[in-house]
């Protein structure tokens, strides 16, 4: 395990249909974090979780979002329904909580997503 | 106003200059600071941490200046290869230490 891997790296979707984004975070990282980015800006929290508890969500994951990290491992991201400007790339980052404060992130090569 | 604030930029300097970007942050309980490189369509990946005394790694110098809220990025010598967005990073004291991305500031080196 060399780094956080997500796959897959490109989805092309209609509006209005679902997709699901995978996350393989670094093997002894507990903390899990999902980000968007667009052009020109930087990365946009959307959701933290600690093994499989999701104990924060950023306003912007409205109710067509859906995060999951069911055995502390891996984690999914779902949008439904989706709409042109969920168009982003979506980051996934893990950190290990060595210290009480926050260590550094690693992050994935992302997956971008393009809604036609 | 935004946590983390950043010039957007492009700062456009020629090789061997020296360029220096800030970043302010709004919470005074933020605890941790990074930067972070991203190129161009790839991920960020940290380029260093910001120590409350200051820290160099090479040709980068990292400070942070509690009183007045920001954290500054010092590049020597810049080289071709220093051309990327630079992105502030803070992390707030208690909760859930979610790192916290200012939007970058582009940085293009030319000869």
């Amino acid at each position: 395990d060399t780094g956080v891997s997500q796959n897959p790296r490109h989805k092309i979707t209609k509006r209005g249909q679902n997709v699901t984004f995978r996350c393989d975070p670094i093997s002894e990282h507990n903390r899990l974090y999902w980000y968007r980015q667009t052009l020109g800006q930087g990365p946009e929290f959307l959701t933290y979780f600690q093994n499989e508890a999701q104990l924060e969500k950023s306003r912007l994951l409205s109710d067509r979002f859906s995060a999951e990290r069911p055995k502390g491992s891996f984690s999914t991201l779902e949008i439904q329904r989706t709409e042109q400007g969920d168009s982003a790339m979506y980051l996934c980052a893990s950190s290990s909580q060595t210290y009480s404060d926050g260590t550094e992130a690693f992050f994935g090569q992302g997956t971008r997503l393009t809604v036609v | 106003r935004k946590e983390v604030e950043q010039d957007p930029g492009p700062f456009n300097v020629p090789e061997g200059a020296t360029v220096a970007f800030n970043c302010t942050y709004s919470n005074s309980a933020s605890q941790s600071f990074f930067w972070y490189r991203q190129d161009c369509r790839k991920e960020p990946k940290l380029l260093m941490s910001v120590y409350s005394s200051g820290n160099e790694d090479g040709r980068f110098t990292a400070q942070l200046n509690r009183a007045s809220q920001y954290i500054s990025l010092l590049i020597r010598d810049s080289k071709l290869s220093d051309s990327a967005t630079y992105l502030c990073v803070v992390i707030i004291r208690g909760g859930s230490y979610i790192p916290t991305f200012g939007r970058g500031t582009s940085l293009i080196v030319h000869p």
